[in-house]
């Protein structure tokens, strides 16, 4: 099995509509990650979480909002998604004070009309 | 702010043979890590390896190898003995060296393609 996983893999929504990418970890590492990639570019930050009771902004964190439910889970919410959120959605985890190397889910394709 | 170039939007190689990929960084900072990271058409971002700026060291990963250069800023990726696997989209990242951080700053990627 997976040690991230995202749900969904692919979704289609309306301009307006609220929607929530979900990210499982099972590999027990503390800090967990959103990012964006548009395409033809690399990835950009959104939010990031270094334990349950943090929670820090990215880069481009306007129009997003995230929650940490448990250590092994990690929302990104689009409250009110519009037509330039369509991108490819990733969630990375890595292990606090270790090598700091991030590991990825298999991303998210969201595509808002 | 840092920032990541790779200013080689597309490359070929023929299969078996040797291609280094491009990466310049700017950074203020004297305590990071570089990675380069691979994304086959799967989308999935696969980590293809790592660099602590501190060793002087080149790092390498099997048929896969870094040049450092910390005063040139550049950390470029050589694939030897290319595969047809080893087509994907390329990307160069770096990473401050700070406790409280692990944020990674990508660069617009090369797209590789390795032809029979």
């Amino acid at each position: 099995d997976a040690d991230v996983t995202q749900t969904p893999r692919n979704r289609i929504t309306k301009t307006g509509k609220r929607i929530m990418l979900e990210c499982s970890q099972t590999k027990g590492h503390d800090r967990m990650y959103w990012y964006r990639q548009d395409p033809g570019l690399g990835l950009q930050l959104i939010y990031y979480s270094f334990d349950v009771k943090d929670i820090n902004k990215g880069e481009i964190s306007d129009g997003y909002s995230v929650s940490r439910q448990a250590q092994a889970k990690f929302s990104l919410s689009l409250e009110s998604a519009i037509p330039n959120q369509t991108a490819l959605y990733f969630c990375a985890t890595s292990e606090a004070g270790g090598t700091d190397t991030q590991y990825f889910g298999p991303g998210t394709r969201l595509t808002v009309l | 702010a840092q920032t990541v170039t790779q200013s080689q939007p597309e490359m070929s190689v023929q299969e078996a043979e040797t291609v280094t990929l491009s990466c310049t960084y700017d950074t203020s900072e004297n305590n990071y890590y570089l990675f380069w990271y691979k994304q086959p058409p799967s989308r999935q971002m696969i980590l293809v390896i790592r660099q602590e700026a501190y060793k002087q060291q080149n790092a390498t990963e099997n048929r896969f190898s870094v040049n450092f250069q910390k005063a040139a800023k550049s950390f470029s990726l050589k694939i030897s003995d290319s595969q047809l696997g080893d087509t994907a989209m390329y990307f160069c990242a770096f990473m401050k060296g700070e406790t409280s951080g692990s944020r990674l700053t990508f660069g617009e990627g090369t797209q590789l393609t390795v032809n029979p």
